[in-house]
């Protein structure tokens, strides 16, 4: 059980559509993040949320949206999407009372 | 603002002998610092966090709060050691974010 899945793994999409990647945990962490992962610049954080109904902007949330309306989901939509939002990204959830997050194998997109 | 640095993306080693993966921040309060690795086709997964003072797998780090460093070592490299190693610090308390380094890309060759 990985108890943090996300999906799909891999898509491919035009620019200009909605994209949305799942994220979904069954530890019932109250903490949830999204990262982007590219080469030469590491893991930036998109958004986070500490709770359900509850979500703030990382360092990189332009283009992005996200909403947490049950505890376990923490979908990532890509309104418009554009060649910049080619990336890996990651989803990661962590319990109150640490700073340890646990990720997801990842998303792999690509915006034609 | 917080930062952390990982000054070599690239580190190649021979199996047997020491690596250390460089990592400096910088942050005024009192930071928590971790390794995270990433193998490959596998998920990002914590290795280390400074306040445990353990060894994973062989690797060691120490706080240098003087130097500002968090340097992962290992006496003796494994061919399963290659892989990419992420530092990344929180400020601590109830704040939850992660800010990672850029990472180092270790090769450990036969």
């Amino acid at each position: 059980d990985a108890g943090i899945t996300q999906s799909p793994r891999y898509k491919i999409t035009e620019t200009g559509r909605q994209v949305t990647l799942m994220c979904h945990q069954t530890w019932s962490h109250s903490y949830m993040f999204w990262y982007r992962q590219d080469l030469g610049h590491g893991l930036r954080l998109i958004y986070y949320s500490a709770a359900a109904d509850i979500t703030d902007k990382g360092e990189v949330p332009d283009g992005y949206v996200v909403s947490r309306s049950k505890t376990e989901n923490f979908p990532l939509t890509l309104e418009s999407a554009t060649r910049s939002q080619t990336s890996v990204y990651f989803c990661a959830s962590s319990a109150t009372g640490t700073n340890i997050q646990y990720f997801g194998a990842g998303t792999r997109l690509s915006v034609l | 603002a917080q930062r952390v640095t990982q000054p070599e993306k690239l580190l190649s080693v021979f199996k047997g002998a020491p690596v250390e993966l460089k990592c400096n921040y910088s942050y005024s309060g009192s930071p928590e610092l971790f390794w995270y690795v990433q193998y490959s086709r596998q998920r990002l997964q914590l290795l280390l966090r400074h306040i445990s003072r353990e060894s994973i797998k062989g690797f060691t780090a120490d706080l240098n709060k003087g130097e500002t460093s968090f340097h992962l070592k290992k006496p003796f490299a494994q061919e399963e050691d290659s892989a990419m190693y992420y530092c990344a610090l929180t400020s601590g308390g109830s704040n939850y974010k992660l800010t990672f380094g850029k990472g180092t890309l270790l090769t450990v060759n036969p």
